[in-house]
């Protein structure tokens, strides 16, 4: 079975600055999706940034990049030039290749807090 | 912009009483799916719905849990007999895609239900 690990529960950084949130992921698949995901507080999850196993290129929307190491099975969210309304819980979520409705696999999450 | 809305946004009920949770998914969406989270824990699946059926459900969705979509628009999530074990945040989410596409899950903002 597929695992995430989030091992930062909290983390805070100062506005305009630059934050990195780690995930882990433990999988024999090698092909597979990884995804971060935005909760702001009292809103619905959004999906902020999604990587395919096979391409070898980081994904990249906008302020917010990923580190994916496959051989580590690591998946780190870089958020740049951090805004007060990136202040949420991060979620990293990983899923295996079907044609049906396979489930997402979450982490516990990392709440981020930005400062003014 | 279209979203998923989810009633109620908190019950409470006694254990043992049955539950209805309901969820609208975005209008052109076919997959539906219901995550929880219990509180300091991870989103964990439950189940997801295509064409008037389960496609997969997790270990969670045991007997005491039904899905159905009754009038082509809600889908509703029951508990028969809750146990205090359920009280959670419980998520609805739709997506247009299925496989890898379905990734890009549309959340609701969850319902919390609390049993005492």
């Amino acid at each position: 079975a597929q695992t995430v690990t989030q091992s930062q529960p909290e983390m805070s950084v100062q506005e305009a600055e630059t934050v990195t949130l780690s995930c882990t992921y433990d999988t024999s698949e090698n092909n597979y999706y990884l995804f971060w995901y935005k909760q702001p507080p009292s809103r619905q999850m959004i999906l902020v940034i999604r990587q395919e196993a096979y391409k070898q290129q980081n994904a990249t929307e906008n302020r917010f990049s990923v580190n994916f190491q496959k051989a580590a099975k690591s998946f780190s969210l870089k958020i740049s030039d951090s805004q007060l309304g990136d202040t949420a819980m991060y979620f990293c979520a990983f899923m295996k290749p079907s044609s049906g409705n396979t489930p997402l696999v979450f982490g516990k999450g990392t709440r981020l807090s930005v400062i003014a | 912009e279209p979203e998923v809305t989810q009633t109620p946004s908190h019950q409470v009920t006694q254990m043992g009483q049955e539950v209805i949770l309901r969820c609208v998914p975005i209008s052109n969406h076919l997959y539906f799916y219901w995550y929880r989270q219990i509180l300091g824990q991870k989103v964990e699946f439950l189940v997801s719905f295509y064409n008037n059926e389960i496609s997969e459900k997790s270990e969670i969705f045991d007997d005491q849990f039904s899905v159905e979509r009754p009038d082509g628009s809600n889908f509703t999530l029951k508990i028969r007999s809750t146990k205090l074990e359920d009280s959670a945040m419980y998520f609805c989410a739709s997506s247009e895609f299925r496989g890898a596409g379905a990734g890009e899950l549309f959340f609701g903002e969850g319902s919390r239900l609390t049993v005492l």
